[in-house]
């Protein structure tokens, strides 16, 4: 019983492809949240959506679109890729922002 | 949201506990003080958090110096299987920033 799960969990693609990753939570929270770590293991909030509805939207570049079709899912649709975009990408929910975020297992997205 | 500073590595043997210090000294009175690790490959995992008390769960132990300035994580039995990245943060529901964490080395 997973309660925060990523597909894919390895993406490997060319320089200027499209591509979306999907993130859904069965913990019944109501904020869910995008991050990425790049190779320096640092992790940066990307967005973050309450009840379907984008909260935190970090510098992140226009080719980064979050959706959120219901309060259990939140996924991440990057436009012509970048090979700076290579990195790991968390998506995590909690119950409101003032509780504990739980993360899910990351998607190791390469671009080459 | 304060900053926080800890070690970038430690050592502990395995079944001993171990003692994670971190550094929050301009921390405001509404920040909450949380710590997560990430062992290899895999997504942070909650560990604990306090605001002045301190606290225990089935994980860890998380003591907070009355002044709020400075926290310990405590680890009483520690595993080969706790070696892991531990992220001390101090937040207050803005933004929820990772550091560079603790590097600590489970050593049988």
């Amino acid at each position: 019983d997973t309660a925060v799960s990523q597909t894919p969990k390895y993406l490997v693609t060319q320089m200027g492809n499209d591509k979306s990753i999907k993130c859904e939570q069965n913990l019944g929270h109501d904020t869910m949240y995008w991050y990425k770590q790049d190779s320096k293991k640092f992790l940066k909030i990307m967005f973050s959506y309450n009840n379907k509805e984008l909260i935190i939207n970090e510098t992140v570049p226009n080719r980064f679109s979050p959706k959120s079709p219901d309060k259990a899912h939140l996924n991440l649709h990057i436009n012509s890729l970048e090979l700076g975009d290579s990195a790991v990408y968390f998506c995590a929910s909690s119950q409101g922002q003032r509780s504990p975020r739980y993360f899910g297992p990351g998607t190791r997205l390469t671009v080459l | 949201d304060a900053k926080t500073t800890q070690p970038t590595s430690m050592d502990c043997a395995e079944g001993r506990a171990a003692n994670l210090p971190c550094n929050h000294s301009t921390i405001s009175g509404n920040e909450y003080v949380y710590w997560y690790r990430q062992i290899h490959s895999q997504g942070p995992q909650y560990i604990i958090h306090g605001l002045k008390n301190n606290e225990t769960n089935e994980m860890a132990s998380l003591i907070i110096t009355e002044d709020r300035k400075s926290s310990t994580l405590i680890l009483p039995h520690a595993t080969l299987r706790d070696t892991a990245v531990y992220y001390c943060i101090a937040y207050n529901f803005n933004k929820f920033y990772f550091g560079s964490g603790t590097k600590l080395n489970v050593k049988p």
